[in-house]
């Protein structure tokens, strides 16, 4: 299994850009979360689906900020128009519903100039 | 969920056992108590988990006291590549369909 999928692995843009950041869930996985890590808030949940539908987004901090899951296999995060506030490197996890363990990828280290 | 408590570095000798304590004085009789750890620049990992009964894994075990206000997560051999921020989180239910609330963790460095 290839794990969870994401990508850019970086992205370099200038405030004002429009940034779409994706993620492919591990086959067979139910939830799908959406996480943000900066040194001054550490690592915070901006947003989780379940079964492709939004559950919680409170954690989304303004509306700049869009994610979707328009199937079990995708989902985007996409940030619009980009502030140098939101350089952060934004981690999807997925996990199966009756399982207790939440796998996480990679990461998207994203600089906004 | 509950709030946890972890003092916020650690060091311990390469080959000698890593114990790392995490409080969670408020935490309900329904609350699990997770771990997770994240080694520099890559994404958060699934260590153990446990309700009231200690448990042990490949990775580590996990020590639960009775009245259930803290645990230790042991790393019985510590290696350099033990060395990351680990962090204990006490969440409702037995299901990773529920999402994870980190906070600021325990950074261990394993020397040599």
């Amino acid at each position: 299994d290839a794990g969870v999928i994401q990508s850019p692995r970086h992205e370099v843009t200038e405030m004002g850009q429009e940034v779409t950041l994706r993620c492919k869930p591990i086959s067979g996985h139910n939830s799908l979360f959406w996480y943000r890590q900066t040194m001054m808030r550490g690592l915070e949940l901006l947003i989780y689906f379940n079964n492709n539908v939004p559950i919680d987004d409170s954690g989304m901090p303004e509306d700049r900020f869009s994610a979707k899951m328009p199937n079990a296999s995708f989902s985007t995060l996409k940030i619009q128009p980009s502030e140098p506030r939101d350089s952060a490197v934004y981690f999807c996890a997925s996990s199966p519903t009756s399982g207790y363990e939440q796998f996480f990828g990679p990461g998207t280290r994203l600089t906004v100039l | 969920d509950a709030k946890t408590t972890q003092p916020p570095s650690m060091d311990c000798a390469e080959g000698r056992a890593a114990n790392l304590p995490c409080n969670h004085s408020t935490i309900s009789g329904n609350e699990y108590v997770y771990w997770y750890r994240q080694i520099h620049s890559q994404g958060p990992q699934y260590i153990i988990h446990g309700l009231k009964n200690n448990e042990t894994n490949e990775m580590a075990s996990l020590i639960i006291t009775e009245d259930r206000k803290s645990s230790t997560l042991i790393l019985p051999h510590a290696t350099l590549r033990d060395t990351a921020v680990y962090y204990c989180i006490v969440r409702v239910a037995d299901n990773a369909g529920n999402m994870l609330t980190f906070g600021g963790g325990t950074r261990l460095m394993v020397k040599p």
